[in-house]
């Protein structure tokens, strides 16, 4: 079945550090790739997607490439802000599965000033 | 903007109550869903809803229920609350238009049952 994992957190990073949280996935045929970000208090907001093998996303500073050859799409930003402290979803639309997303458990974000 | 918009941020139930969660969304999408998050979890699930009165189990139906007598307004109903159902619940909608089909969250309902 479609399913997605991403790195365990929590991860603590200084300001300004290089940031990867790494996600890989399966499924069948050709999924669309998200990152979804949840801030303190509040629900999930799409960060980024990609539609298609070797698309790039990306918005505020984070960039993920859809790789199929390797079924990942990892989230990196080249300089966190303390800003930047959230919980990281990975997710998944395979095919026309009724606009279901399978999401990854989370990767919680804490950037040190 | 999506707006999408969850009766409550914070519920106090007792076990054995009849919960009502509800759900807005104001750009005319035709699906809606309801998730449950949970540390460690990630979100699962429950049910979603792709035109009004339609729906579909999701992961874990168990325990809930739901309705969508229109468009815009999706319910999410525990029939008898109980402890295990202690959770943040998330509400989302999308439209198949753009044909990625990328979905809109609600703040969350921070449930409590006691």
């Amino acid at each position: 079945g479609n399913s997605v994992t991403q790195m365990e957190g929590p991860v603590t990073l200084s300001e300004e550090a290089f940031l990867t949280i790494n996600c890989t996935y399966t499924a069948t045929g050709y999924p669309s790739l998200f990152w979804y970000v949840q801030y303190p208090g509040e629900g999930l907001q799409l960060l980024l997607k990609a539609t298609k093998a070797d698309d790039k996303g990306s918005n505020k500073g984070f960039e993920a490439t859809y790789r199929k050859e390797t079924t990942s799409f990892h989230l990196e930003k080249g300089s966190v802000q303390v800003s930047d402290s959230a919980v990281y979803f990975c997710a998944l639309r395979a095919g026309s599965s009724a606009s279901k997303i399978i999401f990854g458990s989370g990767t919680r974000l804490s950037i040190r000033p | 903007d999506v707006k999408v918009t969850q009766s409550s941020r914070y519920l106090v139930k007792r076990t054995g109550e009849k919960v009502f969660l509800e759900c807005v969304q104001d750009m005319d999408h035709e699906n809606m869903f309801w998730y449950r998050q949970d540390p460690g979890l990630g979100l699962r699930l429950i049910y979603f809803s792709y035109d009004v009165k339609m729906k579909e189990k999701g992961d874990i139906p168990e325990g809930y229920s739901v309705s969508r007598e229109k468009k815009e307004r999706f319910s999410l109903i525990l029939e008898s609350a109980s402890t295990n159902q202690t959770s943040m619940y998330l509400c989302a909608s999308t439209t198949l238009s753009t044909g990625v089909h990328e979905q809109y969250f609600g703040p969350g309902t921070r449930l409590t049952v006691t």
